[in-house]
């Protein structure tokens, strides 16, 4: 069963903030949010992760709901090396895995 | 400083060959994932090393999937009479030592091939 939803793809424009969704309404107390990105021929990358407080990064921001149900990454001014397929998790602490969904395949456009 | 390296590339091979696919984690990470990506799709968890031990192989597809890490550093992901259907991009990936959700560093896969 999946536990995260994400649209399959979104464009947005160079330099502009782009916002991803991700609903996740069955996570836990205990379960964690993680992005990360896949760019073309490349191995998935870290961006943020965060359990009920909105993290900030080099990277990105993370905006957890209050009740934690969806998610919003945010790139704050998208340039064309972000595009990529970005994937939403939810981790328990103590849980090794990664259990990556189909993500969201983000194209910026200039 | 070196990120996760992995060789070859890209590997063809014909039905019924065996495969060999090397990773080189980072420096002092103590764990060690391999996942499985098909085309279009998310990389699938297939098994997990700590240090020289392999805690988990649950995600191995069949008993033609084979992985060690005989002296805690590199790795090797064996597959035996390839089938079509493992046609795929195998990644690697190493976490340091600390706690379970430390960041995974993941190295940029073997494209496998099977005619």
């Amino acid at each position: 069963d999946a536990k995260t939803t994400q649209p399959t793809s979104m464009d947005c424009a160079e330099g502009r903030a782009a916002n991803l969704p991700c609903n996740h309404s069955t996570i836990s107390g205990n379960e964690y949010v993680y992005w990360y990105r896949q760019i073309h021929s490349q191995g998935p990358q870290y961006i943020i992760h965060g359990l009920k407080n909105n993290e900030t990064n080099e990277m990105a921001s993370l905006i957890i709901t209050e009740d934690r149900k969806s998610s919003t990454l945010i790139l704050p001014h998208a340039t064309l090396r972000d595009t990529a397929v970005y994937y939403c998790i939810v981790r328990v602490s103590n849980d090794y895995k990664l259990s990556f969904g189909a993500g969201t395949t983000v194209t910026v456009r200039a | 400083g070196a990120g996760v390296s992995q060789s070859p590339r890209y590997k063809v091979a014909k039905r019924g060959q065996d495969v060999a696919l090397r990773c080189d984690p980072i420096s002092g990470h103590v764990s060690l994932f391999w996942y499985q990506q098909a085309l279009g799709q998310g990389p699938e968890f297939l098994t997990y090393f700590q240090n020289e031990a392999q805690l988990d192989k649950s995600g191995l597809p069949s008993d033609r999937f084979f992985a060690e890490r005989p002296e805690g550093s590199v790795s090797t992901l064996k597959i035996q009479r390839t089938q079509q259907e493992d046609s795929a991009v195998y990644l690697c990936a190493s976490s340091p030592p600390g706690t379970r959700t430390d960041t995974q560093y993941f190295g940029p896969g073997t494209r496998l091939t099977v005619l």
